[in-house]
């Protein structure tokens, strides 16, 4: 149930934008994005529950779609502190002791 | 805060031998996770604990690993015998309040198996 994430690698240029999505065969409780650059560990940029909302984090933003059990990582202007792989993590039910099922990442390399 | 604290930072050690590794979550946490990352599968979940009782062990691959947890500032992930196939970067992560709530993550012990 390991969620499916594209592009698995993208090189962008400073300046331009990227969406990256994750998307799930089951119905999808929450989404939750992080960022690991090389050598470091990950760190969580932010969660959306099921219910279409948008969230935003200076310029990188995301969206859920409940009906396609998808969610979409948009990053605007990127910058080179935005390298690195970026997992998202889908939560299917919403019970006590449910856990989060990380997809196999999406490298992101911004270049000058 | 100092954040997830994971020793040591970096282990090799040869087939056979018997490995620990360490990790101390935030304080004031009450979950904490065992991940294993490859550049084959991913960032995969081992076994997670609340309140010191593990929960969910579904991802430990075998009997060569234990992990147990014997206070809330203190876990241990234990190999024996290791395999090559065991090297990999190990992550622990604590988390407050639920199992699916943000996680924080420490700096990761690189495994190498000979």
């Amino acid at each position: 149930q390991q969620p499916v994430q594209s592009p698995q690698a993208v090189i962008l240029r400073e300046g331009e934008d990227a969406v990256i999505n994750c998307s799930s065969s089951k119905a999808l409780y929450s989404v939750h994005w992080y960022r690991q650059k090389h050598g470091e560990a990950p760190v969580f940029l932010m969660i959306l529950l099921k219910g279409g909302e948008q969230k935003g984090h200076d310029k990188i933003s995301a969206s859920f779609n409940e009906k396609k059990q998808q969610s979409s990582l948009y990053l605007t202007a990127s910058q080179l502190s935005y390298s690195g792989t970026y997992f998202c993590g889908t939560e299917y039910v919403k019970t006590s002791y449910d856990k989060v099922i990380f997809g196999p990442g999406t490298s992101l390399s911004v270049i000058p | 805060d100092a954040g997830v604290i994971q020793s040591p930072r970096h282990e090799v050690t040869e087939m056979g031998q018997e490995v620990t590794l360490r990790c101390k979550p935030i304080s004031g946490h009450d979950y904490l996770f065992w991940y294993r990352q490859t550049m084959m599968r991913g960032l995969e979940l081992l076994i997670y604990f609340n309140n010191n009782v593990p929960i969910d062990d579904s991802g430990m691959p075998e009997d060569r690993f234990s992990a147990k947890m014997p206070n809330a500032s203190f876990s241990t992930l234990k190999i024996q015998p290791s395999e090559p196939r065991d090297s990999a970067v190990y992550f622990c992560a604590s988390a407050l309040g639920s199992s699916t709530d943000t996680q924080y993550f420490g700096p990761g012990t690189r495994l190498t198996v000979l």
